[in-house]
């Protein structure tokens, strides 16, 4: 079975909202991990769109914070994307990845920088 | 929130060691230990190969290697292999705006 794996529309019509989900298994969704999502334009770098913990609190891009909400529910083992106001810019392939902190002892801390286990990764086109 | 600094393309021949760089600021790459190097073939999601600017997961060769000086974090792929032929991106933590950030990327050509 595939731990990570992306679902939903490839066609997004611009202005829209664009909708994923990331469903896990293998790995509880519960466990001392982020779960994030990342992009990568066609033929471009990666961009971090965003990343949550089993708690609900979220953290984004600064520069896509206004338009981006990442849900979380764990008794399904998933978690979820929504971009509003999408435009051809936000064409890309889209990655969910388990985000995982730095454990030093019993200390831990969020850098949403090592992604260790990732999707294959689903194409979203914006177009009409 | 702007990308990490890498050039666009470094190349090699079998054998040969070949160094790649990240540059960034105090706010990310020089202010933090959090440094990570991903592999990513054509067609396929990124790998992690090197966390904490010099550790490598399980399963990883030695043949990759990190480092760090000041506000510029490095990637050694010793003995070039033509499966090395990929693009590698760095990531950082960065306290500008308490998020992560990637580098621009850069294309690895086994000569």
């Amino acid at each position: 079975q595939v731990p990570l794996q992306e679902s939903g529309p490839g066609r997004v019509e611009p202005s829209e909202t664009l909708s994923l989900t990331c469903t896990v298994s293998g790995y509880s969704i519960s466990d001392n991990f982020y779960w994030g999502w990342i992009r990568q334009p066609p033929g471009k770098g990666l961009e971090w769109i965003g990343s949550i913990y089993h708690d609900g609190t979220t953290y984004y891009n600064p520069s896509l914070k206004s338009r981006v909400a990442i849900s979380i529910d764990t008794s399904k083992n998933h978690f979820s994307l929504k971009l509003t106001s999408v435009t051809a810019a936000d064409t890309a392939l889209y990655y969910c990845a388990r985000d995982r902190p730095h454990c030093f002892g019993d200390t831990c801390y969020r850098g949403h920088d090592v992604f260790d286990i990732w999707g294959r990764g689903t194409v979203v086109t914006v177009s009409s | 929130q702007s990308a990490l600094t890498q050039a666009a393309s470094v190349s090699g021949s079998p054998g040969q060691s070949i160094t790649i760089s990240c540059t960034g600021t105090s706010s990310d790459v020089g202010g933090y230990n959090f440094v990570s190097w991903y592999q990513q073939h054509p067609g396929q999601a990124p790998k992690l190969i090197i966390y904490d600017v010099s550790n490598r997961p399980s399963g990883v060769s030695n043949r990759f290697s990190g480092s760090k000086s000041g506000n510029t974090a490095s990637l050694t792929i010793s003995g070039l292999q033509g499966d090395d032929e990929a693009d590698y991106y760095c990531s950082s933590y960065t306290n500008s705006h308490r998020s992560g950030v990637f580098g621009t990327g850069t294309k690895v050509t086994v000569l």
